[in-house]
């Protein structure tokens, strides 16, 4: 049963600490992004990767920090420095389809989404 | 960094009735993808477009991609209570690197009453 999962749920964080969340896909796709949604909000990307090994920064990274060890695994740490960080945080995977032309369509598929709050 | 701008914010109808929605931006798309997303959940992929006039439907729901390329249009007939839902666009600028991630609008809340 193929699809990309995120852990846990539901998360609490005391203020000062690191937390980690967990994505993963089984759909051997290439790409993987961060996103963290706010009330009321669009998608704003935190940190993508389009191979192994390696990351990039997307419009909202200060405070985030990623790894890309392995294709299925995509692990988002939320940082003390990040000062604002209760929100819906959104894992998605991507393979480049319809290649045509150099054409790469991103169709990204989402995971089920962790709610962090901060206490 | 580019925005789209997703219209209407919110939406209160009756069941049974049409919705449209729709976004635009200032630059010009190669893609353009329609999400619905649950409370407590993960967007779900609707429609994908990859061409100017491209106009597609899935079940009940029928998008286009504008011809300008600049915007996209989600229409859902018949609605049903299970519609509801927040619906977001997602524009695809280029192809590879960062021109080749998504922009999400801010969506589009539609409530149905039955």
């Amino acid at each position: 049963d193929g699809g990309i999962t995120q852990s846990p749920k539901y998360l609490f964080r005391k203020e000062g600490q690191n937390v980690t969340l967990s994505c993963e896909q089984n759909l051997n796709h290439d790409a993987m992004y961060w996103y963290r949604q706010d009330p009321g909000q669009g998608l704003r990307l935190i940190y993508y990767s389009q191979i192994v090994n390696d990351f990039q920064k997307g419009d909202i990274a200060e405070g985030y920090s990623v790894s890309r060890e392995k294709k299925e695994s995509f692990p988002l740490t939320v940082t003390s420095a990040q000062k604002n960080p209760t929100a819906f945080y959104l894992c998605a995977s991507s393979m480049p389809q319809g290649i045509w032309a150099g054409a790469d369509y991103n169709e990204q598929f989402f995971g089920p989404g962790t709610r962090l709050t901060v206490l | 960094g580019q925005q789209l701008n997703q219209s209407p914010q919110s939406m209160f109808i009756q069941e049974g009735e049409d919705v449209s929605m729709n976004c635009t931006s200032s630059s010009i798309f190669n893609t353009w993808l329609w999400y619905k997303q649950e409370p407590g959940e993960g967007p779900v992929l609707l429609i994908a477009l990859y061409k100017a006039g491209e106009l597609t439907s899935n079940g009940r729901l029928t998008a286009q991609f504008g011809i300008t390329r600049k915007d996209s249009f989600l229409n859902i007939s018949a609605s049903i209570p299970s519609d509801v839902g927040i619906y977001f666009c997602a524009g695809q600028l280029g192809y590879g690197g960062s021109q080749g991630n998504l922009i999400f609008g801010k969506g589009t809340k539609l409530s149905v009453k039955p």
